[in-house]
């Protein structure tokens, strides 16, 4: 088992530019996240996901977007993308919701210049 | 406003010493749960405590969860430098489908 992975590890975008984080997991879990993460700060959830055609905001949706075709795809989407979208992206997923442990990717460090 | 507040945010403390981490909220949680994460990577389970009161130990490390379901804490005794990370809490209020995560206790253990 792969787990959570999430691509690309990095990159550089221009203001205004977009681009779209991909996150895929092999554990079928219902349950999909993505947070982001400032420097020296904890998790801020953006968007979740209970399952394939079902998602909901979170604490900080705006200039986010995201869709759940299948079970093991979460792809988060950034339009016009502003340096406050600077940050580290986390994906995770759960069998269910509280009280279950979440599995986190990777990340993938995004720098808005 | 942080609905899980975590103190303190930073700690830095020499091998074999002991220490305690403290997430407190005015919500009442059905569970709390806590994680470590080490640079570059994301944060991964410690421990779920799900009963009030409820006390588990992993080890060296001993979870609490306050009577009133509102706060937890972390107790480390013996650090040592691969306990050095950040240490997260994180919960879903009552009522609240999302998880949500406190802001982190930074911790270096130094030999």
């Amino acid at each position: 088992n792969a787990g959570v992975t999430q691509t690309p590890k990095f990159r550089i975008l221009k203001i205004g530019q977009s681009m779209t984080l991909q996150c895929t997991q092999d554990m079928n879990h219902n349950y999909m996240y993505w947070y982001r993460q400032d420097p020296g700060m904890g998790l801020k959830l953006i968007y979740y996901s209970v399952g394939a055609g079902i998602t909901d905001k979170g604490e900080v949706p705006n200039g986010y977007n995201v869709s759940r075709s299948t079970t093991e795809d979460f792809p988060l989407r950034l339009e016009l993308a502003a340096p406050s979208q600077t940050s580290v992206y986390f994906c995770a997923s759960s069998y269910a919701q509280s009280g279950y442990e979440q599995y986190f990717g990777p990340g993938t460090r995004l720098t808005v210049t | 406003t942080q609905l899980l507040e975590q103190s303190p945010q930073f700690l830095s403390i020499q091998e074999g010493e002991n220490l305690t981490v403290y997430c407190n909220s005015s919500s009442v949680f059905s569970s709390l749960q806590w994680y470590r994460q080490e640079p570059g990577e994301g944060p991964v389970l410690l421990v779920t405590v799900v009963t009030g009161g409820e006390v588990k130990k992993l080890k060296r490390l001993t979870f609490q969860f306050g009577d009133a379901r509102k706060d937890s804490s972390l107790h480390i005794t013996a650090a040592q430098p691969g306990d050095t990370g950040l240490y997260l809490c994180a919960g879903a209020p009552t009522g609240r489908r999302a998880l949500t995560f406190g802001s982190g206790t930074r911790l270096q253990v130094q030999p």
